[in-house]
């Protein structure tokens, strides 16, 4: 398994909190993104990073920010929660040293469920 | 209409029976193609990257028609382990971009 992990694992947290949701990766991998995960949509990206301090939007970023210092570590803050960012968030990886499909191939940490109330 | 579609299911299967999946990307320019598997309350895993020529793991079978923009994902002889929800995976955008794009997943449960 690749070595991802997050945390917290799970959080429970009030409307207008600030949230953050760590990543960590022991893989030295180039790539890291957010994604949430709700019933009926399956997985959608919210966030990517293709190297330290470069990130960009993915296809739901609203009312999320994200922050990569150093290759192993991705953040996602969210800076004032809503009841509608309620969902289980997941963070992947990927090579950068490969070429063809395989460079496109990510690996996922364990998840994080956030409920906001 | 949806970038990725897939058959929600769920399919039930008895042990030892071939069931196959579909799915269908509306970006023709898409490059790369996967099935992932989830099990219930846990993380994506990647079953199998799909080749152009189609490629085999064990009891796996994966095809890619790019001419009407599908993926298939064949099981034989289904043991209870299989029972997950199988993700459908594409690189919509193509060209050097890695954003994957996720169908909604179709859930197998296999019966003894």
């Amino acid at each position: 398994d690749a070595g991802i992990t997050q945390s917290p694992r799970h959080k429970v947290t009030e409307t207008g909190t600030p949230v953050t949701l760590r990543c960590h990766q022991t893989e030295n991998h180039r790539y890291m993104y957010w994604y949430r995960q709700d019933p009926g949509h399956g997985l959608r990206l919210i966030h990517y990073s293709y190297g330290v301090k470069d990130t960009d939007k993915g296809e739901v970023s609203d009312g999320y920010s994200v922050s990569r210092s150093k290759t192993e570590d991705f953040l996602l803050t969210l800076e004032s929660a809503t009841s509608s960012q309620t969902s289980v968030y997941f963070c992947a990886i990927s090579e950068s040293g490969t070429s063809g499909i395989r460079s496109y191939e990510q690996y996922f940490g364990p998840g994080t469920r956030l409920t906001v109330t | 209409r949806k970038e990725v579609e897939q058959d929600p299911g769920p399919f039930n299967v008895p042990e030892g029976a071939t069931v196959a999946f579909n799915c269908t990307y509306s970006n023709s320019a898409s490059q790369s193609f996967f099935w992932y598997r989830q099990d219930c309350r846990k993380e994506p895993k990647l079953l199998m990257s799909v080749y152009s020529s189609g490629n085999e793991d064990g009891r796996f079978t994966a095809q890619l028609n790019r001419a009407s923009q599908y993926i298939s994902l064949l099981i034989r002889d289904s043991k209870l382990s299989d029972s997950a929800t199988y993700l459908c995976v594409v690189n919509m955008k193509g060209g050097s971009a890695r954003q994957l794009t996720f169908g909604s997943g179709t859930q197998l449960t296999v019966l003894p």
